[in-house]
């Protein structure tokens, strides 16, 4: 069972729009609609910030948001700030009552 | 307010024992099904699995399945994550995460997670 795909590394400049995509199979992100998406800064627990493709928690800016697109999702953070500079995973439901995260994308904010 | 308290941070020998410990409090420990994610230094997470504490019915992933074992005691709704030997590459932040369910009864991903329980197994 192989992680799902994500970029190593995405950059971007304070104000723009970025775009992570999250590819796997028919075996979880094309056959559920449970993709999240978790940042995660050095040191310290994940945060949730999409669950169910597109759903935000409260708390959560309106910056971040999901899609999905057969087997790739994508989160797509706009109005980018300099505390976004984070890891972020995507994970899945997957075969088997289980899940499955992303390898990581490293995001910069240049 | 939904909260998982994981135990500290443990610095174990290759071969000896262990288990951590994951207490939920502010929800209904037993009806929601809790995971098991590891991080190893600079590296990305691994779902180990999740269980079920209300019937302690556990599924493993893969690449964890025979190396570690889960528990929950739901007198004191805590969750468990054990070895019986420690390897070196056991090294890493093992966080428990509280699963929510959609609004049709699935298990539909994380939304909460504990603080993580560093394990440091070194000769």
């Amino acid at each position: 069972q192989s992680a799902l795909t994500q970029p190593a590394s995405v950059s971007g400049s304070p104000g723009q729009s970025i775009t992570i995509s999250c590819t796997g199979t028919s075996s979880d992100v094309g056959g559920y609609n449970y993709v999240s998406w978790y940042q995660q800064h050095p040191g310290k627990a994940p945060k949730v910030l999409i669950y169910e493709v597109n759903n935000r928690p409260s708390g959560v800016s309106n910056r971040f948001s999901g899609s999905k697109s057969g087997n790739t999702a994508s989160l797509t953070i706009s109005g980018l700030q300099t505390e976004d500079e984070a890891d972020y995973y995507c994970s899945s439901y997957t075969t088997s009552i289980n899940f499955i995260f992303g390898g990581g994308t490293k995001l910069t904010v240049l | 307010e939904v909260q998982l308290v994981q135990s500290g941070a443990e610095v174990k020998k290759p071969g000896e024992s262990l288990k951590i410990s994951c207490k939920g409090s502010g929800y209904s420990f037993t009806t929601y099904w809790i995971g098991w994610v590891r991080q190893m230094p600079g590296k990305g997470l691994e779902w180990m699995g999740i269980i079920y504490p209300g019937d302690s019915d556990t599924r493993y992933s893969p690449s964890f399945q025979g190396q570690v074992t889960f528990s929950a005691d739901k007198s004191v709704s805590t969750a468990y994550l054990q070895w019986s030997s420690l390897k070196a590459s056991d090294t890493a932040m093992y966080f428990c995460a509280k699963l929510d369910f959609d609004s049709g009864g699935m298990i539909s991903g994380v939304d909460s997670w504990g603080q993580g329980s560093l394990v440091t197994v070194s000769s």
